[in-house]
């Protein structure tokens, strides 16, 4: 089977940095995904990673390493919009379904 | 393109009544997924479509819950006998076949059921 671990609440100031990050164990990984969903909304899809290294998306980055099995999601410039929960999610080789961590919750203050 | 739908938004049921949902995914997405949240936790797979056949059913879901795709395009997942543990949200995605495409899912806002 598959697991995943992540904080389970992560507080920051605005303006701030801060970095979720997410562990798993799989067998035949194939790509790490992050996803954000504010109270009562749905996920959005931010950033997916299949390779080792960063990929950029703005204020968004996410981190993998595949031998460590562990990723990171880094929020710059954080804005109190960004008070939201983060999923990553693990899709192993051979299936087609993701598997979803538990969720961080980000705390934005000003 | 609307992105993904969902209807209805909320569904109050009593214990034992049927329910029904459905799901319009992004126009160009041949696979849609069904999930289910609950506070706290991540999405939980329930099971997916590539075009009108469903591929794959978690081994979680009972006997209650059946799920169709009769055209290739909207979805039904429906839910008989509901009971209290049914209450969640029920969330569907839909996405690209292939590759790194399959990993970007478009989430609908989310069916929210509440068995009374």
């Amino acid at each position: 089977g598959q697991s995943l671990e992540q904080p389970s609440e992560v507080t920051a100031v605005e303006g701030a940095i801060v970095q979720i990050n997410c562990t798993y164990q799989t067998s035949g990984f194939y790509g790490l995904s992050w996803y954000q969903q504010h109270d009562g909304g749905a996920p959005t899809f931010l950033s997916y990673n299949a390779l080792d290294g960063l990929e950029e998306t703005g204020r968004f980055s996410s981190f993998l390493s595949r031998s460590d099995s562990y990723g990171y999601l880094l929020l710059q410039e954080l804005q109190m919009k960004d008070s939201a929960s983060y999923f990553c999610a693990v899709r192993s080789g051979g299936s087609y379904i993701p598997t979803f961590g538990r969720g961080t919750s980000l705390i934005v203050h000003p | 393109d609307t992105g993904v739908s969902q209807d209805p938004r909320h569904k109050i049921t009593k214990r034992g009544q049927n329910v029904t949902f459905r799901c319009d995914p992004i126009s160009e997405h041949n696979r849609l997924y069904w999930y289910r949240q609950t506070l706290g936790q991540g999405p939980e797979f329930l099971t997916y479509f590539q075009n009108e056949a469903q591929l794959e059913k978690s081994r979680l879901l009972s006997d209650r819950f059946s799920a169709e795709r009769p055209k290739g395009s909207f979805s039904t997942l429906e839910i008989q006998r509901t009971e209290q543990g049914d209450s969640a949200m029920y969330l569907c995605a839909s996405s690209l076949p292939s590759g790194r495409n399959m990993d970007t899912q478009y989430f609908g806002p989310g069916t929210r059921l509440t068995v009374l």
